[in-house]
């Protein structure tokens, strides 16, 4: 399970308080991502990062916050202001996220799952 | 808007029955397909993929088809085993999004022995 790791694998926090979530990867892809899922659902894209020091907002982006200032790690923040944080975190990358690319593959990382209470 | 409808949204088959997964996309300029299985609290992993100018794709014993003029592509899996039980996820990527996938919603296969 090498390659795209994430951590903790179950983290507990309690509501108003801001935590992070680690993504790291060996693989040198240039594009990272960050999805959430919740029972019965598929998985909404939170951030994505095509290039270090660039990321663009997904389609869930309120209450999140990340950064790209390595090319292997992409943190997700969950802020206080995220209204139903609990989920289970998927982090992706993938070998370049612009056009032309010779591989769209996605690879996932094992998933961080996150309650609050 | 960017879309991905997935059905069914649960399957049930008997051990060596053959099952059909179908995903619609909106978007006509999508150019790649893939298809993630995700068992319990697990990663999803790749199965198989297929790009816009290919028609069908096989693996042993999962094929994918796409229908680029009716925007839909299909999983189909033969001889399923016990072990294929799972939840199995459809996306699209979308060109005008930075290459961004949309997800289907997943479905979850059951296979009976």
């Amino acid at each position: 399970d090498g390659g795209i790791t994430q951590s903790p694998k179950y983290l507990f926090r309690k509501e108003g308080q801001n935590v992070t979530l680690s993504c790291e990867q060996n693989l040198n892809h240039d594009a990272m991502y960050w999805y959430r899922q919740d029972p019965g659902q598929g998985l909404r894209l939170i951030y994505y990062s095509q290039i270090v020091n660039d990321f663009q907002k997904g389609d869930i982006a309120e209450g999140y916050s990340v950064s790209r200032e390595k090319k292997e790690s992409f943190p997700l923040t969950v802020t206080s202001a995220q209204k139903n944080p609990t989920a289970f975190y998927l982090c992706a990358s993938s070998m370049r996220g612009l056009a032309g690319a010779s591989s769209y593959e996605q690879y996932f990382g094992p998933g961080t799952r996150l309650t609050v209470t | 808007g960017e879309n991905v409808e997935q059905h069914p949204s649960t399957l049930s088959v008997q051990e060596g029955d053959s099952a059909v997964i179908k995903c619609t996309y909106s978007d006509s300029a999508s150019n790649y397909f893939p298809w993630y299985k995700q068992e319990l609290g697990k990663r999803p992993q790749l199965i198989i993929d297929i790009r816009s100018n290919v028609g069908e794709k096989k693996d042993q014993r999962i094929a994918v088809t796409l229908n680029k003029t009716a925007k839909h592509f299909s999983l189909h899996i033969t001889e399923t085993q016990p072990e294929d039980s799972a939840v199995y996820f459809c996306a699209a990527r979308y060109n005008n999004q930075g290459g961004k996938l949309i997800f289907g919603q997943g479905t979850e296969l059951s296979v009976k022995p």
